[in-house]
């Protein structure tokens, strides 16, 4: 089936910094990326939804200039968190729509992405 | 707005006891889709169940089965014969239909953390 990828995994860095995470597609093209964000023994929160080839849609509450979305081609969108602080340690998922199905039958998830801030 | 409701914070059985989860859901849309994830403690999620709010009748997969009620608007889930192997944390979530800015947006339930003891 089907196939997201997120990379990396994990990363740790120092507050302050900046740190991209990219969502890709495998085996197919998606038109449509969604980014969550989910703390520690809470739920997944929708973050923002990743439109390729124009700007992304944020949920309320959402810096956009913290939380800077690219959906450069059809099967990446990155996701990168400027100027990092450890309040913005989390665990981020991304999901990918196959336009080829309808918006339900082909959503995939992407093994998802630790972030420690120290 | 959408909301899905997870009462059972945490649940803890004994191996090969009988388990539900139970889901209950707002929505003012007509149509929408209803799902089941689990996640392990690697974090992935894993897909189990898509129900569209037209169907209800109830699904049953090997050990897993679901309980679709649209009067009451629950989705509840039951694992049967439980395994250690089943502690997860599960999470129901809730899908639009409606196009415009909500398609293919999931709305979390809180989770519940079912743990199986051997």
């Amino acid at each position: 089936g089907a196939v997201v990828s997120q990379h990396p995994s994990r990363v740790i860095c120092k507050s302050g910094t900046s740190v991209k995470i990219e969502c890709r597609s495998l085996d197919f093209q998606a038109t449509t990326m969604f980014w969550y964000r989910q703390f520690p023994k809470q739920s997944l929160m929708l973050m923002a939804t990743s439109n390729e080839g124009s700007k992304a849609t944020y949920e309320q509450g959402v810096e956009k200039d913290k939380f800077l979305i690219n959906h450069a081609s059809l099967t990446l969108s990155t996701l990168t968190v400027t100027s990092a602080h450890p309040e913005d340690s989390s665990f981020y998922i991304c999901s990918a729509r196959d336009p080829s199905g309808g918006a339900w039958e082909t959503q995939y998830f992407g093994p998802g992405t630790r972030l420690l801030v120290l | 707005a959408q909301k899905v409701t997870q009462a059972q914070t945490e649940i803890s059985v004994v191996e090969k006891e009988d388990v539900t989860l139970d889901c209950v859901y707002e929505t003012r849309d007509t149509t929408y889709y209803l799902f089941w994830y689990k996640q392990p403690p690697s974090g992935e999620l894993v897909f189990l169940i898509r129900r569209n709010s037209f169907d209800e009748q109830n699904e049953i997969s090997g050990r897993y089965s679901w309980n679709f009620q649209k009067s009451t608007s629950s989705f509840n889930f039951t694992i049967t014969a439980s395994q250690v192997v089943d502690s997860a944390v599960y999470f129901c979530a809730l899908g639009s239909n409606a196009g415009g800015t909500s398609y293919g947006k999931l709305t979390f339930g809180q989770g519940t953390i079912l743990t199986v003891h051997p």
